[in-house]
This record gives structure tokens, sequence and C-alpha cells, in this order.
């Protein structure tokens, strides 16, 4: 069965801490995989992609994602966390219906 | 230009009663999404639309649940006979594509259901 694992369910920084988010996928196939965020009062956008090629994806806002396929991975990272990063953060996989992670809610301190 | 749109964005519903709940997915995407969002938990897929037909229902938890777009545009998400479970919040997505690498799924606002 198709399944996204993300190791945190809540993360605290203190502004301009590095942020590591970790995600892990079970899936069969052809693999696309998105990280997706949700600010507070919005709904979900999103981060950024992967569906082929170099596996350093980045994204908006200062977002990097690496996919190491050997480890089934593909964790999100910022060199240097804001405070307007609050939000939750999903990791998720598939082609057309997407398979969800839980959500890492980030609380980033001013 | 408009995103998703859904209505309501809250309901409020006894038990056993029917609702339904409505998308209004980007202009010009074929593709639709329905996923529910119980507390705590990512979205869990319901049923994916390509056009006017129902491309994946595997989602669906059972058969209170049905979800239409009769014209390849707005799309109804109706449950009936509602249950405390059903609570949650269902969320609608649409892409101009449904694969290939510009794919990316842009989502509405939730409609939160609430069932006493």
């Amino acid at each position: 069965a198709q399944s996204v694992s993300q190791h945190n369910h809540h993360v605290i920084l203190s502004e301009a801490a590095s942020l590591e988010l970790g995600c892990n996928y079970s899936y069969g196939g052809t693999v696309n995989l998105f990280w997706y965020v949700q600010y507070p009062g919005q709904h979900l956008q999103l981060l950024l992609k992967y569906f082929s090629g170099d596996p350093l994806v980045k994204g908006i806002k200062g977002f990097e994602a690496e996919f190491i396929k050997s480890k089934f991975s593909f964790n999100l990272r910022k060199p240097s966390v804001q405070w307007s990063d609050t939000a939750e953060y999903f990791c998720a996989v598939g082609v057309g219906k997407l398979v969800f992670g839980a959500g890492t809610i980030l609380r980033v301190k001013s | 230009g408009a995103g998703v749109s859904q209505t309501p964005s809250n309901k409020v519903t006894e038990k056993g009663k029917y609702v339904e709940l409505r998308c209004d997915p980007i202009s010009g995407h074929t593709a639709l999404y329905w996923y529910r969002q119980s507390l705590g938990q990512g979205p869990e897929f319901l049923i994916y639309f390509q056009g006017t037909g129902a491309a994946d229902d595997s989602g669906l938890p059972n058969d209170r649940f049905f979800a239409v777009r009769p014209e390849g545009s707005v799309s109804t998400l109706k449950i009936q006979r509602t249950e405390r479970g059903d609570s949650a919040v269902y969320l609608c997505a649409s892409s101009p594509y449904p694969t290939g690498p510009s794919y990316e799924q842009y989502f509405g606002p939730g409609t939160r259901l609430t069932v006493t």
C-alpha cells in the first residue's frame, strides 16, 4: 500500500535556525513527490515538487528538498527559517491522486 | 486569476441528514479531486474526476458518499445519512492535467463539516 511517513509532528525552532523535515514514502511505480505548506488561515499551497532529473529540488521561499531513492526519502530543508515560515508542512506522493503524510507543524519563535 | 472555491465554508448538520458540498475548480482545469482531512491528519483522497467522469473513486469510504461533475467543471460531493465520524474538512483541488512534469494540484479553502 502507498504511504507517507513524516517523522516529526511538531517542531519548534528559533529564527535563523536550520530546518530539516523528514519524509519517507512507500510507493510502487513512478514516484512524483511533493511538499505542500498550509500557513495559518490559508489553504494548501505547493512548495516544491520532484518528477525526475536532478534529485535536489528548489522551491519557493528558499526551501529545497532532496530525493534519495535508496532511502525512499524526500526531506525538506531550509538553511535559515523566518517567523513567517510558521505553518504546517505536508509531504505527498502520487501520480494523479496524492497520498499525504500526517503533516509537521512548524513554529518559529521570533 | 480566481482559485479553487468551495461552498459553504462551514456546514453544521445533524446526524442522519443529507449534505452537499460544492467545488468550483480553476477555469479550464480538467482534473478535479476531493480529499478529506481529519484533525491532526493529512488530506485523504476520496475521488478524482477527469472531465465529467470519475477516473478513480477508490477513496470513497462507503456508499453514503457520492460525487458528481456533470458538465466537467463544478463538482458536488454528496453525503447521505451523515454520521459524527464524517466530521472533517473536505478539500477540493484541481489541476490542468492529471499527470506530467507540470502537474500540480491547486487546493481550495475547504468546507468544514460538523455532524452533531
